[in-house]
């Protein structure tokens, strides 16, 4: 049990367009999903906290209007990245944690986005 | 914040060593810490975690360690094979907080044969 998924695992997309990241518990309900960037060679990043049927909660520095984040259900959030740039190119993974909240936070595999 | 350091950053050991790998953290009032392992364009797989009322925890080849005075805890990888090679993440977390994982910086790990 406890799969995270996410949709698409890879993507290429002109400047200037949005692009939608999926990420879904498969197994169990998430009151809680995480979303984080990574670049090469680099850590995990947290960009935002996504709570189901409340507004995320961004880490200081990462815009909420270029990033937005859903989470409206207990096994869905997404991560929309608007008007996108190259340098927005990096590795976004997202995580769940189960409910009720434990400490353990299960990691999706990850997305590709690639902004030419 | 949380702000968590991570040592070294790459690290090279012939097969059948040991790995170890040192971070430290600055908020006392975490109390999780798990450690990843990721490789190459993977998730981040949990292999071990310890909570703050634990001084050490053991699962077959990998062992952790947690100092709470210091706030240093340890990776330590007995027997490496070649298939331990990969980038591995501690990470600290106060569980009262919002439950937010802060990262070090990795160890890229290669074991040679």
């Amino acid at each position: 049990g406890a799969v995270v998924s996410q949709h698409p695992s890879w993507v290429i997309c002109k400047s200037g367009t949005s692009v939608k990241i999926e990420c879904r518990s498969l197994d169990f309900q998430a009151t809680t999903m995480f979303w984080y960037r990574q670049f090469p060679k680099q850590s995990l990043m947290l960009m935002a906290t996504s709570n189901e049927g409340s507004k995320a909660t961004y880490e200081q520095g990462v815009e909420k209007d270029k990033f937005l984040i859903n989470h409206a259900s207990l096994t869905l959030s997404t991560l929309t990245v608007t008007s996108a740039h190259p340098e927005d190119s990096s590795f976004y993974i997202c995580s769940a944690r189960r409910a009720p909240a434990t400490d353990t936070q299960y990691f999706g595999p990850g997305t590709r986005l690639t902004v030419l | 914040g949380e702000n968590v350091e991570q040592h070294p950053s790459t690290l090279s050991v012939q097969e059948g060593d040991s790995a170890v790998i040192k971070c430290t953290y600055s908020d006392s009032a975490s109390n999780y810490f798990p450690w990843y392992k990721q490789e190459l364009g993977k998730r981040p797989q949990l292999i071990i975690d310890i909570r703050s009322n634990v001084g050490e925890k053991k699962d077959q080849r990998i062992a952790v360690t947690l100092n709470k005075t210091a706030k240093h805890f340890s990776l330590h990888i007995t027997e490496t094979q070649p298939e331990d090679s990969a980038v591995y993440f501690c990470a600290a977390v106060f569980t009262g907080g919002g439950n937010k994982l802060t990262f070090g910086t990795g160890t890229q790990l290669k074991v040679e044969l």
